[in-house]
């Protein structure tokens, strides 16, 4: 168990709706990164918050957002779903805002979009 | 561009045998570098890294990766492997100060009894 904790396990959702992913990063971590992991993509960095700050952005969909609030949990919120959205997203924390700490990875939140 | 690569999707190995999995590395200067392995239906669980310093790096799990920079590459070994080693192993990378860490796609180890 890394301490990372997301909800929910599986989601099952429709195109063209919005759906929201949580994430609670481990306990004293500033920093929370998600990932997207497909079969046909592979496991791809999205973006990362410190501290409540955006800090780095990777290939992130602008029908995709995030926000870290107060308390340090993080939320993505994936909008206009199509069917290649279907991934396991991957929330992972991490002490500092600097990459080559350990990120602590999560279970993930497998979305199936139909 | 910045990248990592794991030139293997499939490896397949009996248990007892040793294992080796290549990863490339494609950076500017040296890289942080990273192996996590994910078993099915977890999340990732770093192995072990390699910052600076000795290029043999020691993990958990009794896995060790060699830091080679003539070579670009970052593979990771493991002598006398265990059934429950079947997982898939992701090579990850970062430049120095980097805020992001990019993946290599994955190789699926297969361990036969």
């Amino acid at each position: 168990d890394s301490g990372v904790t997301q909800t929910p396990k599986h989601l099952i959702t429709a195109t063209g709706q919005r759906v929201t992913l949580r994430c609670s990063p481990r306990s004293g971590d500033l920093s929370v990164y998600w990932y997207q992991q497909s079969l046909d993509q592979g496991l791809q960095f999205l973006i990362q918050y410190y501290n409540g700050e955006e800090r780095a952005k990777g290939n992130i969909l602008e029908r995709f957002s995030a926000q870290q609030f107060p308390d340090l949990h993080s939320e993505l919120n994936l909008s206009s779903l199509e069917l290649g959205d279907s991934a396991l997203y991957f929330c992972a924390s991490s002490e500092s805002g600097i990459s080559y700490n350990e990120q602590f990875f999560g279970p993930g939140t497998r979305l199936t979009v139909l | 561009a910045q990248s990592v690569t794991q030139p293997d999707i499939h490896i397949t190995v009996s248990e007892g045998a040793s294992l080796e999995l290549r990863c490339n590395y494609s950076y500017g200067a040296t890289p942080y570098l990273f192996w996590y392995v994910q078993s099915p239906g977890q999340g990732l669980q770093l192995l072990l890294k390699y910052f600076s310093g000795d290029t043999l790096v020691q993990g958990i799990k009794g896995f060790e990766a060699e830091f080679k920079r003539s070579q670009s590459s970052f593979n990771l070994r493991k002598p006398s492997v265990h059934w429950s080693d079947a997982a898939e192993y992701f090579c990850a990378g970062t430049r120095a100060a980097g805020n992001k860490l990019t993946f290599g796609g994955g190789t699926r180890v297969l361990v036969k009894p």
